[in-house]
């Protein structure tokens, strides 16, 4: 069975940067892509990047370009979503996710317990 | 990029009864249509891919439909436990990834 575990909650200044890590267990871990996706307080999914990590190349959301950078060590099967520049609205529950099988981009059916991240002076 | 949008944001319906959600793409997208359910306070779950396909261990009142723009999630007969916000989502299109605003279901 396939688990994903999330670090903990964190609390950060406007500006600061914070760094999420997601380790997997239970299956192969190389070749799925990992997603993140962060959920606003009250408010819907948004995916913001993935990465294969076989691959070792991440594809990133428009919105988050030049401010994510997703990574993945494959001798810890570890994913790391790391957010710069936060400001008050990246407040939000940070999820990482598998995809469903090999080949496919987006089709999560494992997902993290989810990183709680607040941003306030 | 494509836009998902699903309608409608909210709705109350009472057990037994059949429940349809709608998700529109703004442009055609073939059938990498996702519908995911998350309950309060839980972690999103998948329920069908490929518009029309169960994933495993998803209950048979679950079903799905569409191609193209159009897409729906049908529920054959609403349980107490049906109360979530499910959301539809387009994928295998890195880097445009995107999930439909969410519809909240609620038991009347």
């Amino acid at each position: 069975q396939v688990q994903l575990v999330q670090s903990g909650a964190e609390v950060k200044k406007p500006g600061s940067s914070v760094k999420v890590s997601c380790k997997a267990s239970g299956g192969t871990f190389s070749s799925y892509a990992i997603s993140w996706v962060r959920q606003a307080p009250g408010q819907g999914l948004e995916w913001m990047g993935g990465i294969i990590p076989i691959f070792s190349t991440a594809n990133y959301a428009q919105k988050f370009q030049g401010r994510v950078t997703i990574t993945a060590d494959e001798s810890t099967s570890t994913a790391y979503m790391e957010l710069s520049s936060l400001r008050s609205e990246d407040t939000a529950i940070y999820y990482c996710a598998r995809d469903r099988k090999v080949g496919t981009v987006g089709l999560f059916d494992y997902w993290g317990q989810g990183t709680l991240v607040t941003v306030s002076s | 990029d494509i836009q998902m949008t699903q309608s409608p944001s909210s709705l109350s319906a009472s057990v037994g009864d059949r429940v349809t959600i709608t998700c529109r793409a703004s442009q055609g997208i073939s059938n990498y249509l996702a519908w995911y359910q998350q309950k309060p306070g839980k972690v999103p779950k998948l329920l069908i891919y490929a518009a029309s396909t169960l994933q495993s261990g998803v209950p048979s009142r679950f079903s799905g439909s569409g191609s193209g723009t159009d897409f729906t999630l049908t529920i054959s007969s609403l349980q107490p436990e049906d109360v979530a916000t499910y959301y539809c989502q387009k994928y295998n299109s890195a880097p445009q990834i995107t999930f439909g605003q969410g519809t909240r279901l609620e038991i009347k």
